[in-house]
């Protein structure tokens, strides 16, 4: 599965829309782009995935560039709850479906 | 939407006993089912792929016999930690997959084991 990188950390004042990118410069063509959040001492939620187009849910937006080597997670109105750590995961479709977690991004949304 | 149940959500034992940590799929079936270790401040590790019916796929560096992986139904897989230490001390973290290849995985909520 190809790698991602995101910046460790990020804040985002309540209110306002977070953008938390993600780049995955050697993903392939049969790997989708899954989003999960982490909030302290829970299990990880999934959020959103997608292969090539922009896909919307009630949690968040995802937009995924034309070349695919790089995606954004949109929380259009980011609240105190939002405040975790947010994992981009590339997973190929074979395989099975074990997932491959990296560091993520430590989102904090502040007052 | 799908939900994954792990029990207990806390443990703590004493160092040399054993600890058996519940994962169950409340209102789908999984033939397989995911097993994580998260130690304070760092990211999940894949410990483990439970089969339903088969013998678990354990992952590099981790102990087959130490952990103990059971999924005997497509409803519930079980982690025994045996003979338990203080640096199993961790956050243990089941998932499972409702559909097909590209669904998304649903994970419990975890379970904090202190051993003492």
């Amino acid at each position: 599965d190809a790698k991602t990188t995101q910046p460790p950390s990020m804040d985002c004042a309540e209110g306002r829309a977070a953008n938390l990118p993600c780049n995955h410069s050697t993903i392939s063509g049969n790997e989708y782009v899954y989003w999960y959040r982490q909030i302290h001492s829970q299990g990880p939620q999934y959020i959103i995935h997608g292969l090539k187009n922009n896909e919307t849910n009630e949690m968040a937006s995802l937009i995924i560039t034309e070349d695919r080597k790089s995606s954004t997670l949109i929380l259009p109105h980011a609240t105190l709850r939002d405040t975790a750590v947010y994992y981009c995961i590339v997973k190929a479709t074979g395989g099975g479906n074990k997932l491959t977690f990296g560091t993520g991004t430590q989102l904090k949304v502040e007052l | 939407g799908a939900v994954v149940s792990q029990h207990p959500s806390w443990v703590i034992c004493k160092s040399g006993t054993s600890v058996k940590i519940e994962c169950r799929s409340l209102d789908f079936q999984a033939t397989t089912m995911f097993w994580y270790r998260q130690f304070p401040k760092q990211s999940l590790m894949l410990m483990a792929t439970s089969n339903e019916g088969s013998k678990a796929t354990y992952e590099q560096g981790v102990e087959k016999d130490k952990f103990l992986i059971n999924h005997a139904s497509l409803t519930l897989s079980t982690l025994t930690v045996t003979s338990a230490h203080p640096e199993d001390s961790s956050f243990y973290i089941c998932s499972a997959n409702q559909g097909p290849y590209n669904s998304p995985l649903h994970f419990g909520n975890g379970t904090r084991l202190t051993v003492t």
